[in-house]
C-alpha cells in the first residue's frame, strides 16, 4: 500500500464547474499538507500549504485536511480552462521529505 | 515569492557522456535541496536530498556514483548524470527548502534526452 493514494484520473469537467480532488494517506504522523499544480513539462507550483487539520481558502481554491480520516481535499470553484493541469498532493512529517500522490490529470472544457 | 532557477531546461546528449544540471535559489538560502525524477504521466520520485556542505543522502535504488550531487553553497546544488544512457532520459526537477521550511520552491525542470 502506498503512503499516499491519489486517483490519477483523468478528470474532465465543463468550465465553471466545481472540481473536487482528493488524497488519502496512511501515515498519521504527517503534519504538513500541500497541493501543487503542474503544467506539462514544468516544475510543480505550490497552490495550498496547510499545517494539521482544518480548511484554508485562497481565491477560488479551498484545501481541507481531515486528520481523523487521513483524507485531504482540494476544491476549485468556477473552474477555468487555464486550470487544466496535473494536481499533486504532497505531505510530510516534520522536516522529513515530501511524499507525493500520483497526481490527478484535470481538463476543464470550454 | 522565493525563486528557484534550474538550468538547462532541456538537454540532448550522446550515450556515454556526462550532463550537469544546476539548481540555484535566487533570493534565499537553501539549507536543503532535493532532486526528483519524473517519468511521463507519473509523479515525482525523490532521488536524493542534499544539505549544504555535506554528502547527499540517496533514496534506495538510486546509484550515487551515477547521479553525482554537489551542494557546495547555500544557493547552488548540481546534479551530474555520469555516463548517461538512454534509460536515463527523463524529466529532472530540483526543489529548495529554506529556513522557513516552505515547500513552494521548485525549479522548472530539465528534460534530458540521451541518444
Amino acid at each position: 500500500q502506498k503512503e499516499v493514494e491519489q486517483d490519477p484520473g483523468p478528470l474532465s469537467v465543463p468550465e465553471g464547474a466545481i472540481v473536487s480532488l482528493n488524497c488519502t494517506y496512511s501515515n498519521s504522523a504527517f503534519q504538513y499538507f500541500m497541493w501543487y499544480r503542474q503544467y506539462s513539462r514544468k516544475g510543480p507550483e505550490l497552490l495550498m500549504y496547510t499545517y494539521s487539520s482544518g480548511n484554508k481558502e485562497d481565491g477560488r481554491f479551498t484545501a481541507q485536511v481531515d486528520k481523523s480520516s487521513k483524507y485531504i481535499s482540494l476544491f476549485i470553484r468556477d473552474s477555468q480552462p487555464s486550470d487544466s493541469a496535473t494536481y499533486l498532493c504532497a505531505m510530510r512529517e516534520g522536516a522529513q521529505k515530501l511524499v507525493f500522490g500520483q497526481g490527478t490529470r484535470l481538463t476543464i472544457n470550454p | 515569492g522565493a525563486v528557484v532557477s534550474q538550468h538547462p531546461s532541456w538537454v540532448i546528449c550522446k550515450s556515454g557522456t556526462s550532463v550537469k544540471i544546476e539548481c540555484r535559489s535566487l533570493d534565499f538560502q537553501a539549507t536543503t535541496m532535493f532532486w526528483y525524477r519524473q517519468f511521463p504521466k507519473q509523479s515525482l520520485m525523490l532521488m536524493a536530498t542534499s544539505n549544504e556542505g555535506s554528502k547527499a543522502t540517496y533514496e534506495q535504488g538510486v546509484e550515487k556514483d551515477k547521479f553525482l550531487i554537489n551542494h557546495a553553497s547555500l544557493t547552488l546544488s548540481t546534479l551530474t548524470v555520469t555516463s548517461a544512457h538512454p534509460e536515463d532520459s527523463s524529466f529532472y526537477i530540483c526543489s529548495a527548502r529554506g529556513g522557513d521550511m516552505s515547500e513552494g520552491n521548485f525549479g522548472s525542470g530539465t528534460r534530458l534526452t540521451v541518444v
